[in-house]
């Protein structure tokens, strides 16, 4: 079974700090791995992806997320944080066991402060 | 905007009762996926219909049911409603059905408060 966890109900970062959200994968194959972003009372927007073809994955509004297996992990990060990057942030892991849906983490909200 | 439509936007009843949400897929998608988003249970997959046919079942309860039309809309129903039915139901469509590449584009949800 897979599985993702995200370490951090809750970051807080000044404008223009480094963005780091944390995922962490569990699955026996290879994952397909995914970001997620949702803003207040809105769905979910694909952020990013990694579908194996390379290890450092780049995705919409200037994030980034680099794939490294022997860490198990699929951490998110963006250089230089804006004030419209505050929202919910999601990890997701695709299931490879037939079914196709999505496993969520818990999410991770993302403050910015001025 | 993804693409993807739900309706209503909200949707307020009583326990006991029984509602349809509904969703529309992106143009040319034949996948579509249900979601619950709830506070003490996150983000929990519920079904999936490929085209018609249901593929997949999570964490979905007995009373609730879906279905996936000719027109490839679909239609969850929520049937005896209780106060821990409250969430956001969240539709969302890809193109096909076991493509692990493939991304899932999500709708804009349907606020579920149940009194």
């Amino acid at each position: 079974a897979q599985s993702v966890t995200q370490l951090g109900s809750h970051v807080s970062v000044s404008e223009g700090a480094l963005v780091l959200l944390r995922c962490n994968y569990s699955s026996s194959v290879p994952p397909y791995l995914f970001w997620y972003v949702q803003y207040p009372n809105q769905g979910l927007q694909l952020l990013l992806k990694y579908t194996s073809a390379a290890t450092l994955v780049k995705g919409i509004n200037g994030f980034e997320a680099e794939f490294k297996k022997s860490e198990t992990s699929f951490h998110l990060t963006k250089p230089s944080a804006h004030m419209s990057d505050a929202a919910e942030y999601f990890c997701a892991v695709r299931d490879q066991t037939g079914a196709n849906n999505l496993f969520f983490g818990t999410g991770t909200r993302l403050t910015v402060i001025p | 905007d993804s693409g993807v439509t739900q309706t209503p936007k909200h949707l307020i009843t009583a326990t006991g009762q029984r509602v349809t949400l509904r969703c529309s897929p992106r143009s040319g998608d034949l996948s579509v996926y249900w979601y619950q988003q709830s506070l003490d249970q996150g983000l929990q997959f519920l079904i999936h219909y490929y085209n018609g046919e249901e593929r997949a079942k999570g964490n979905i309860l007995e009373r609730f049911s879906a279905q996936q039309f000719p027109d490839l809309h679909s239609e969850l129903n929520l049937s005896s409603l209780e106060l821990g039915d409250s969430a956001l139901y969240f539709c969302a469509s890809s193109v096909v059905a076991t493509a692990n590449t493939d991304t899932q584009y999500f709708g804009p949800g349907t606020r579920l408060t149940v009194l």
